[in-house]
């Protein structure tokens, strides 16, 4: 089983509409929490970084963990066409923290 | 400004030949890390230097696999003899903190 768990989609959804993306994970070490966003043949771009538990807000995107649950969300509001990409979670713990476990990422089409 | 930059972007070599990738982080970035990322898959950890002191390579998967960071700023990441299995996209990143990392487009490999 791998330490970080992404459901690979493809999630399409039409232009406008509320996205959840969603991780799991089972390193109850995991501390910081990060989601990017990759474009195909281009290299992962960071969209959110979040320290242990909590929500952050970023204009159209909020990033969710759950410690307890050991999940975390990003939430991306009134969907744009440019926002299909992959989307990968990424995590690492205290002790290594540069270590980035990556989900295998979830494949968004937002349709026009 | 300018961000973190690989080249060659293709490589196609012969099973058995010695490649090498480059790697330019973003200028006062001391932190800089190489994954390999197989299709379909998230990247995958290989190796973290700070500076020019490699301080983690226990992502290469084998001895095959070497990189150095010789004047702290940029990079090559080597592989001797290469083989099918070596095919796949590296990626490059740079950060001025460990965990919040900034990915290059990579260097695409295959192997033939």
């Amino acid at each position: 089983q791998k330490e970080v768990e992404q459901d690979p989609g493809p999630l399409s959804v039409p232009e406008g509409a509320i996205v959840s993306l969603n991780c799991t994970y089972s390193n109850s070490a995991f501390q910081y929490f990060m989601w990017y966003r990759q474009y195909s043949r281009k290299g992962p771009e960071l969209l959110m970084y979040t320290y242990s538990s909590g929500n952050k807000e970023d204009g159209r995107f909020t990033a969710q963990v759950d410690k307890s649950s050991k999940y975390i969300s990003l939430f991306i509001r009134d969907s744009q066409p440019s926002d299909s990409a992959t989307y990968l979670c990424a995590m690492s713990a205290g002790d290594s923290s540069y270590k980035l476990i990556f989900g295998s990422g979830t494949r968004l089409l937002v349709r026009p | 400004g300018a961000g973190v930059s690989q080249s060659p972007r293709y490589k196609v070599a012969k099973r058995g030949q010695d490649v090498a990738l480059r790697c330019d982080p973003i200028s006062g970035h001391v932190s800089l890390f190489w994954y390999q990322q197989a299709l379909g898959q998230g990247p995958e950890f290989l190796t973290y230097f700070q500076n020019e002191a490699q301080l983690d390579k226990s992502g290469l998967p084998s001895d095959r696999f070497f990189a150095e960071r010789p004047e702290g700023s940029v990079s090559t990441l080597k592989i001797q003899r290469t083989q099918q299995e070596d095919s796949a996209v590296y990626l490059c990143a740079s950060s001025r903190t460990e965990e919040t990392q900034y990915f290059g487009p990579g260097t695409r490999l295959l192997v033939l």
